[in-house]
């Protein structure tokens, strides 16, 4: 399979507590996408990387979101201190910045719920 | 912030029947998408339409697109208890670079066999 795969599929946490996910895109995609998805809503754009650049965050992601993308391949989103605001289905994305238009190639998430 | 609206919010019919469905937009676009997805899994693409273009055909699926209103319709045609999903719309904006989505809130299908 050679999609986007998001790890973990599932994560439960208790408040406070710092979880990490991780991402990998497609292998030659170089544009990589976090998006956020609360129960009953359209996912929401917080950030994206070009290659290992992160050139766009959204307000959306406070200072305790942190995302990566070290070697340009896979990236992960930490969140620090979780709050029960944080719950989502977390996405991630990728597209080849060759194609102008296109669509995104999404993973198949990482729920997150925080007790 | 979502960039649109879709309407209506649920949608029920039999299968075999056409599902219509609407999505607004507050902002000039480059292109919008439709994506479909199910049930707490990920989003799949189905369409692009250009700002530039009216109508576009794939399979069963017609999407029209009007920037004057800024709104932009999905029609599944013989529709199939397959077709059961969330179907979201999502735009680009002029001078994007980054191509990032703006989606909205999603219409959800069943069709019932």
């Amino acid at each position: 399979d050679t999609g986007v795969s998001q790890n973990p599929r599932h994560k439960i946490t208790k408040r406070g507590q710092n979880v990490t996910f991780r991402c990998d895109p497609i292998s030659e995609h170089n544009r990589l996408y976090w998006y956020r998805q609360t129960l009953g809503q359209g996912p929401e754009f917080l950030t994206y990387f070009q290659n290992e650049a992160q050139l766009e965050k959204s307000r959306l992601l406070s200072d305790r979101f942190s995302a990566e993308r070290p070697k340009g391949s896979f990236s992960t989103l930490e969140i620090q201190r979780t709050e029960q605001g944080d719950s989502a289905m977390y996405l991630c994305a990728s597209k080849s910045s060759g194609i102008h238009l296109g669509e995104q190639f999404f993973g198949p998430g990482t729920r997150l719920t925080v007790l | 912030s979502q960039q649109g609206e879709e309407d209506p919010q649920a949608l029920s019919i039999q299968e075999g029947e056409n599902a219509t469905m609407n999505c607004s937009y507050k902002t000039s676009i480059n292109n919008l998408q439709w994506y479909r997805q199910n049930s707490g899994r990920g989003l799949v693409h189905l369409i692009l339409i250009r700002s530039n273009e009216r109508e576009k055909h794939s399979g069963r699926l017609r999407v029209t697109l009007d920037t004057s209103k800024k709104s932009s319709s999905l029609l599944i045609t013989a529709s199939r208890a397959a077709d059961t999903a969330s179907y979201f719309c999502a735009t680009a904006r002029p001078g994007n670079a980054g191509n990032m989505l703006t989606f909205g809130g999603g219409t959800r299908l069943m069709v019932k066999p």
